[in-house]
């Protein structure tokens, strides 16, 4: 199965400072298939990026992912108070799928 | 407004059996693949199970292979999660989880925890 290691595994800024997050693959991901996630204490995961770097319906343009192969990243440029969370990555492309570790973005 | 409502969670010995429903609203069931993902206490996700849009294909994690059956009735909008021999390292919350067009899980239930133990 595909690991994925992301990190770090926790991130400290301030709102308005950008954030990237990476999420490493053990072998490459096919057709780019990796999304990426954001979980906030008490609620469901929330799916912000599919195929690494299509953003789902209503996500703000402050999210971006970019990466191929087994390189992906999670840009978030101006940091909201509301976007500290955990953040997963996952690659859909193999059985199983797999999620990485998280990071968590906290308020430095 | 598409919704997934996870029930049937709660306390259970090890060994002990529960069924996890997921119904499903808001949208046409057997149009989409479903899974159900699980996070243990402080931890990451984990894939469990999925099952086709019409039923005819499963697939199981290892660690839950021959214990758990995924099914579905497209005419009553709902998932199941059949969970047998349950052990402690199963307590988690269990989400369901549609697949949708680009594949990855666009709709999430708000999770239905699961607590084997003694």
């Amino acid at each position: 199965e595909i690991v994925l290691t992301q990190s770090p595994g926790t991130l400290s800024l301030s709102p308005g400072e950008r954030a990237t997050l990476s999420c490493r693959a053990s072998q490459s991901v096919s057709s780019r298939h990796l999304a990426w996630y954001q979980q906030k204490p008490g609620q469901a995961p929330r799916l912000l990026i599919s195929d690494a770097s299509t953003r789902a319906t209503g996500i703000p343009d402050r999210f971006s992912g970019s990466g191929s192969g087994t390189d992906f990243t999670l840009t978030i440029s101006r940091l909201e108070p509301e976007d500290f969370a955990v953040y997963f990555c996952q690659q859909y492309g193999d059985s199983p799928r797999t999620f990485g570790q998280g990071t968590k973005v906290e308020i430095k | 407004e598409v919704q997934l409502v996870e029930s049937g969670g709660g306390l259970v010995q090890p060994g002990g059996s529960l069924r996890l429903s997921c119904a499903a609203s808001g949208f046409t069931l057997s149009s989409y693949w479903m899974y159900w993902v699980r996070q243990a206490p402080g931890k990451g996700l984990v894939w469990v199970s999925r099952i086709s849009n019409d039923g005819n294909s499963t697939t199981y994690a290892d660690s839950v292979k021959g214990r758990f059956t995924i099914s579905r009735d497209n005419a009553k909008n709902t998932v199941y999660l059949q969970m047998n021999s349950l052990r402690d390292e199963d307590t988690a919350v269990y989400y369901c989880a549609r697949a949708g067009q680009l594949w990855s899980h666009d709709y999430w239930g708000q999770g239905t925890l699961v607590t084997v133990s003694s």
